[in-house]
């Protein structure tokens, strides 16, 4: 397997425009994941699905940020209108159960200038 | 809400040391501990997971031991190598199953 798919690995973007983050989770994993890093925050949780149904949202920063996942391949975080406190690294990941190792992507480097 | 530290926050230490990494966590309600490994750039890679019943896990060169109790737990790593260099982090599973994260130790291995 190809592990944990996100795209793109970097996005730079300026103030107020659209961002879409996307993400491809391993085959056979019921549980996805979005992560956000900051080095003044760390790793936050965004939001989390299991069996593509959203579980907890309580992350998400503001009603700017909205995650969907159509199917069991693929979710996507977007950001409308993008801040430069937005800036960050995001990653998804995923799990079989939320109980067992969790595997990452490599992360999408955001820029909002 | 669960809290989860390590100390210390940055390492150095000479090729071939034995070192251990610490982990305190405040809510002794988890479901399971894990660590990860970041290299810089890249995403978490999970090196070792230990559920609540157990006491320790090893991997190699890696061991990993679970105080439940007193909300601790440490990641030994043995005759330490410069590729071990990267940040370690370490993540509590509470009943929700969601995950906390510490704000890692990042290790510098000297060869």
């Amino acid at each position: 397997d190809a592990g944990v798919i996100q795209s793109p690995r970097h996005e730079v973007t300026e103030m107020g425009q659209e961002v879409t983050l996307r993400c491809k989770p391993i085959s056979g994993h019921d549980y996805l994941f979005w992560y956000r890093q900051t080095m003044m925050r760390g790793l936050e949780l965004l939001i989390y699905f299991n069996n593509n149904v959203p579980i907890d949202d309580s992350g998400m920063p503001e009603d700017r940020f909205s995650a969907k996942m159509p199917n069991a391949s693929f979710s996507t975080l977007k950001i409308q209108p993008s801040e430069p406190r937005d800036s960050a690294v995001y990653f998804c990941a995923s799990s079989p159960t939320p109980g067992e190792k969790l595997f990452f992507g490599s992360g999408t480097q955001l820029s909002v200038l | 809400k669960q809290e989860v530290t390590q100390i210390p926050a940055a390492l150095s230490v000479p090729e071939g040391e034995n070192l251990v990494l610490n982990c305190s966590f405040t809510d002794s309600a988890i479901y399971n501990l894990q660590w990860f490994r970041q290299d810089p750039g890249k995403g978490l890679t999970s090196l070792l997971l230990i559920q609540s019943s157990q006491r320790e896990q090893t991997s190699g060169r890696l061991n990993a031991s679970l105080d439940k109790s007193s909300g601790r737990s440490t990641l030994y790593i043995a005759a330490s190598q410069p590729g071990d260099s990267a940040t370690y982090l370490c993540a509590v599973s509470g009943s929700a199953r969601q995950l906390t994260f510490g704000s890692g130790t990042q290790l510098t291995v000297l060869p």
